[in-house]
């Protein structure tokens, strides 16, 4: 069945260091999203990207799709206390004639002032 | 708009135990989930409904039964609860389009206790 590895699954940074997460999924995906859960919160979206090679950037988050689409990856430029906070990935594929939807396990993030 | 909500925020069921768990949604949204979330897991999907009337095996559907009566409420049932049954559970629903294509609008959570 379809997988999501994501790595790291926890990661120290100085604030003002850069971060990066990745997903791998075992099955080329339709698309992919990125959700940040806060501490105690739920999770919220973040993005989606749909084709291949797809870069997009908010503010200081830079997301890509891979060409193969099979992988994904979330950097964080110069972290700041307010990117504390668990992140994942849900890959969407077909599979067995209808669209399945994987999470990732997350990246947790904490950000050392 | 309150978004999604759920009901309750907190429950301590004794093995053997019923409850439902309540899903509502104000946006108008076609699709609703539930997922668990376990430390290490991540988030795994439960059910899921396309439309009123409808609904849909997940991930991990044994030991729970969902109905869709109306189209803004999204329950989930526990028949006879289990300690593998603590978890966080959370709701989510969607724009109508395929499903999960869209992004999900998540509530703030049910944290269940099985003892």
């Amino acid at each position: 069945g379809q997988q999501v590895m994501q790595i790291p699954q926890y990661q120290h940074v100085q604030e003002g260091e850069d971060f990066t997460t990745y997903c791998n999924s075992s099955t080329t995906l339709s698309n992919i999203q990125w959700y940040k859960q806060r501490p105690g919160g739920h999770p919220v979206f973040l993005i989606q990207l749909v084709k291949s090679g797809e870069v997009k950037k908010q503010k200081r988050l830079t997301f890509q799709f891979g060409e193969a689409k099979k992988n994904s990856s979330l950097h964080i430029t110069a972290t700041q206390t307010t990117d504390v906070g668990t992140y994942f990935c849900a890959g969407q594929a077909r599979s067995g004639g209808y669209q399945k939807v994987t999470f990732g396990i997350g990246t947790k993030l904490q950000v050392i002032p | 708009n309150a978004g999604v909500t759920q009901t309750p925020k907190f429950r301590v069921l004794k093995t053997g135990q019923s409850m439902t768990l309540l899903c509502a949604q104000d946006m108008n949204h076609e699709y609703m989930y539930w997922y668990r979330q376990d430390p290490g897991m991540g988030l795994r999907l439960i059910h899921y409904s396309v439309g009123e009337g409808t609904t849909a095996k997940g991930e991990v559907p044994d030991g729970y039964n969902v109905s869709r009566l109306k189209k803004q409420n999204f329950l989930l049932g526990l028949e006879s609860a289990a300690p593998s049954q603590t978890s966080v559970y959370f709701c989510a629903s969607s724009h109508f389009g395929q499903p999960f294509s869209y992004e999900q609008y998540f509530g703030p959570g049910t944290r269940l206790t099985v003892t």
